[in-house]
């Protein structure tokens, strides 16, 4: 079975530019979070979404991040303008549907993010 | 207060011994905890989950949960040079604490 997949692995930018990543779950999986994990810390749920619908998105800086997932598969993660505390490890997880093993989420390899 | 805590160490334990890694959370209401392993430069990997107070074992692990002193705990007994890691305490599966760095010590 393919795990998370995400894209692209590493990316350098200057601040104020805008960067896109992408992930894409496993295949079947109905639940898709993003993190953001700053070095030294643990990971901070920026959203979740549940097929296509948002669950949460409580945490997420809404003035320059945004978040979508069409169709209820792939997704992406926008930062428009990026600042340099932006710089960070962004992990896609994914878990499968209520009722299976929903309390087990898979991580994506991550992309890393260096603002400069 | 933090939702999750977690004492960032380093915790340093020698080849064999038992690494006890400690978490308190601030809301009553969670049901669900999780430990993660994450090794430097990888991404965080489930070692176990716990919803019921007491304790619950898996192989060399073994994960406590006291609900009324909002505090859950991960032993690891007979510790490997392999174990070195930081420890992710979780609550409802996607709130964090910042990690416990643990170096076991041929």
């Amino acid at each position: 079975e393919a795990g998370v997949a995400q894209s692209p692995r590493y990316k350098i930018i200057e601040k104020r530019q805008s960067v896109a990543f992408w992930c894409n779950p496993i295949s079947g999986h109905a639940t898709l979070y993003w993190y953001q994990q700053i070095l030294g810390q643990g990971p901070k749920l920026l959203i979740q979404f549940q097929n296509n619908g948002v669950v949460d998105d409580s945490q997420l800086p809404k003035d320059r991040f945004s978040a979508e997932r069409l169709k209820g598969v792939d997704s992406t993660l926008k930062i428009q303008p990026a600042k340099l505390e932006d710089s960070a490890v962004y992990l896609c997880a994914s878990s499968p549907p209520t009722g299976t093993d929903q309390e087990t989420q898979y991580f994506g390899p991550g992309t890393r993010l260096l603002v400069l | 207060q933090k939702e999750v805590e977690q004492n960032s160490g380093p915790l340093s334990v020698p080849e064999g011994a038992i690494a006890s890694l400690n978490c308190t959370y601030s809301d009553r209401g969670s049901q669900s905890f999780f430990w993660y392993r994450q090794y430097s430069g990888k991404s965080p990997e489930l070692i176990m989950f716990i919803y019921s107070n007491g304790d619950k074992e898996d192989g060399r692990f073994t994960a406590q949960l006291n609900k009324a002193s909002q505090y859950v705990s991960l032993l690891i007994r007979d510790s490997q040079p392999s174990d070195s890691a930081t420890y992710l305490c979780a609550v409802r599966m996607v709130r964090f604490g910042a990690g416990t760095r643990l170096t076991v010590k041929p």
